[in-house]
């Protein structure tokens, strides 16, 4: 069965702190996207990066990083020199296959608080 | 304005109540998606559209819940006979093509039920 586990709920840092959102997916298929998305306190859901399980490179992203690795199924995210405007609630999200790529499972999130 | 917009905010209703939820997404956007998060849960998927069919509607808990977006821009959400466990937000989303692209979300609707 599908899962999304992020075992992190909540993760407190300080400003200009690397931090590292932690990742892990179930699935049986082999066709299967990942994403990460952030929630902040006013509730809408922000799309941050998409990525298909044929394409193993890490991808940078100004202060943004991801590590995603099939031999661990872990998809995890970088923050670096974190900064007060990344507070928010993150979560990483699995869809499967082609005909249902459109439906997310999604993690419970991790919160991420960083203190000035 | 240029984002997914949805209301109320924030619905109190009784147990046993009917309520009605409204999304309007981007304009031009032709899939739309409703999901419902609980307190300190991610999101689960409730159905889709793609203009004003709807494609998939697996993830509607019960017969209680019905959506429709008729003439495939505004969606509505129904909840008949509110219970407790409906309490949640629910989340529209839409997106601009057929194929994948980026989810655009709403802010939500806050739905208490007492």
């Amino acid at each position: 069965a599908q899962k999304v586990t992020q075992a992190q709920t909540e993760i407190s840092v300080v400003e200009k702190e690397d931090v590292t959102l932690d990742c892990v997916y179930e699935t049986r298929d082999t066709t299967y996207y990942l994403f990460w998305y952030k929630q902040p306190p006013s509730g809408e859901l922000v799309f941050l990066i998409r990525r298909n399980s044929f394409d193993e490179q890490n991808e940078i992203s100004g202060r943004y990083s991801w590590n995603f690795q099939k031999s661990t199924s872990s998809f995890n995210f970088t923050i670096t020199a974190s900064q007060v405007v990344d507070s928010a609630v993150y979560f990483c999200a699995l869809s499967e296959g082609v005909d249902s790529s459109y439906k997310l499972i999604f993690g419970s999130g991790t919160r991420l608080l960083v203190r000035p | 304005g240029a984002g997914v917009s949805q209301s109320p905010r924030y619905k109190v209703a009784k147990r046993g109540q009917d309520v009605a939820l409204r999304c309007d997404p981007i304009s031009g956007h032709v899939s739309l998606f409703w999901y419902q998060q609980a307190l300190g849960q991610g999101p689960e998927f409730l159905t889709y559209f793609q203009n004003e069919a709807q494609l998939d509607k697996s993830g509607l808990p019960s017969d209680r819940f019905f959506a429709e977006r008729p003439e495939g821009s505004v969606s509505t959400l129904k909840i008949q006979r509110t219970q407790q466990e409906d309490s949640a937000v629910y989340l529209c989303a839409s997106s601009l093509e057929r194929g994948w692209s980026p989810l655009h979300f709403g802010n939500g609707t806050r739905l208490t039920v007492t």
